[in-house]
């Protein structure tokens, strides 16, 4: 059964510094996979979606690399800020089972002080 | 604005009693869904639907019932047969592409249920 984990489960940082989220699934045979911000009381944004065949996808301070044979993605941010505080979730889309829904991790909570 | 609409925003219930969450969407999309979200546990999937008059169980479905009768609609009644059902309530919905796999996923802002 496909896992998916997100290392560490909460991270503080200082305003101004660069910092990865890290994402491990265990099944590499992914059709795609996709971050998401969410704010306290709030529903999902998505940020980026990497289809299988990807490495990599950017938008903005925001970067999302894909490595499907070591099970792993992760997200830059760079110089980071206090808005950018939120919880951050990964979430896989199997690749041998079309029709089936979204798995989650749990989730890395980020806090930016200024 | 394209979106997805969950109402009630807050819901507060008596032991007992049912009560349907709303959930539509003006994005066109075939697949829809309903997740649970507790603290420390992260999001698990109730139901989905990938299109009308279709739906599948997910990990908790137990105490749940769905409907999708429209496109653009996919309702969620928490029954009196759900034992804890206070929890925040997130609905999202997606495009299909060939072979039936889903792509890019969004949500509504989702609604919190407490039980009284």
């Amino acid at each position: 059964k496909q896992e998916v984990t997100q290392i560490p489960a909460a991270l503080s940082v200082p305003e101004g510094e660069n910092l990865v989220l890290n994402c491990s699934f265990t099944d590499s045979a992914i059709y795609n996979l996709q971050w998401f911000r969410q704010d306290p009381g709030k529903g999902l944004t998505s940020l980026l979606l990497i289809q299988s065949s990807q490495r990599e996808q950017t938008s903005g301070r925001l970067n999302a690399s894909l490595d499907k044979s070591s099970g792993r993605s992760t997200l830059y941010i760079a110089a980071s800020q206090p808005g950018d505080s939120a919880t951050y979730l990964c979430a896989v889309n199997l690749a041998n089972q079309a029709g089936t829904a979204l798995i989650f991790g749990k989730g890395t909570t980020l806090s930016v002080s200024s | 604005d394209g979106g997805i609409t969950q109402s009630p925003k807050y819901l507060f219930r008596k032991e007992g009693q049912n009560v349907t969450l709303s959930c539509e969407q003006n994005l066109n999309h075939d697949a829809m869904y309903w997740y649970r979200q507790d603290p420390g546990q992260g999001l698990r999937l109730i139901y989905y639907s990938q299109i009308v008059n279709d739906f599948q169980k997910g990990d908790i479905a137990e105490g749940y019932s769905v409907s999708r009768e429209k496109k653009e609609s996919f309702p969620l009644t928490v029954t009196s047969a759900q034992k804890n059902p206070t929890a925040f309530y997130l609905c999202a919905s997606s495009s299909r592409f060939g072979g039936g796999y889903t792509g890019e996923l969004f949500f509504g802002e989702g609604s919190r249920l407490t039980v009284l």
